[in-house]
């Protein structure tokens, strides 16, 4: 069973588009985030959400919109897609207060803006 | 500002060596520093972590060194093999939720 799962995997689309990202993650946790990795594979972070609620919401243009409808899911959705989003998009979770506390990464979604 | 510094950016060993990734932080705040590795295509998976309270943690061939009062840690990576290969990143993070990544090593063992 995938812990942390996203779709699409590849999405390909035009300028200007509005696009949107799910992600779902069966583990429990109650912490979720969206990552863009660049071409030089620096991990940035954009949101994190803990129980629904926004938690960190990083310098990121406001063409992005995140919407978490349960625990369980952490949607992105784009809008006005430009040439700079063109990305490696990770979703992660993590539970608090647990001895790792670590994140677990899904498998990411491979944006191409043409 | 980059909270967590991380070197070198790419790294070349022989098959059978010890990589080295060296990291550095700031905020003494810190509590948890776990280490990612990412293959290519893939997500980042946790390799190994540690916390403040210890000075080394070792995991089969995997060893973080942790220097508290010079604000460092490093990943080791004995015997290295072929698939190693990957991308490394450190990490830190402090109570709460959000986690600080360096910028990646790429890490290429030769056979």
């Amino acid at each position: 069973d995938t812990a942390v799962s996203q779709t699409p995997k590849y999405l390909v689309t035009q300028m200007g588009n509005d696009k949107s990202i799910k992600c779902e993650q069966n583990l429990g946790h109650d912490t979720m985030y969206w990552y863009k990795q660049d071409s030089k594979k620096f991990l940035k972070i954009m949101f994190s959400y803990n129980n629904k609620e926004l938690i960190i919401n990083e310098t990121v243009p406001n063409r992005f919109s995140p919407k978490s409808p349960d625990k369980a899911h952490l949607n992105l959705h784009i809008n006005s897609l430009e040439l700079g989003d063109s990305a490696v998009y990770f979703c992660a979770s993590s539970q608090l207060g647990t001895p790792q506390e670590t994140q677990y990464f899904g498998p990411g979604t491979r944006l191409l803006v043409l | 500002q980059q909270q967590v510094k991380q070197s070198p950016q790419s790294l070349i060993v022989q098959k059978g060596g010890i990589s080295i990734i060296n990291c550095a932080y700031e905020n003494t705040a810190f509590d948890y520093f776990p280490w990612y590795q990412q293959f290519p295509g893939k997500g980042p998976a946790l390799l190994i972590a540690i916390r403040p309270d210890v000075s080394e943690k070792k995991e089969g061939r995997f060893t973080i060194s942790f220097n508290k009062s010079a604000k460092q840690f490093s990943l080791h990576i004995m015997d290295s093999q072929p698939g190693d290969s990957a991308t490394y990143f450190c990490a830190a993070k402090f109570t709460g939720n959000q986690f600080y990544f360096g910028t990646g090593t790429s890490l290429t063992v030769i056979p």
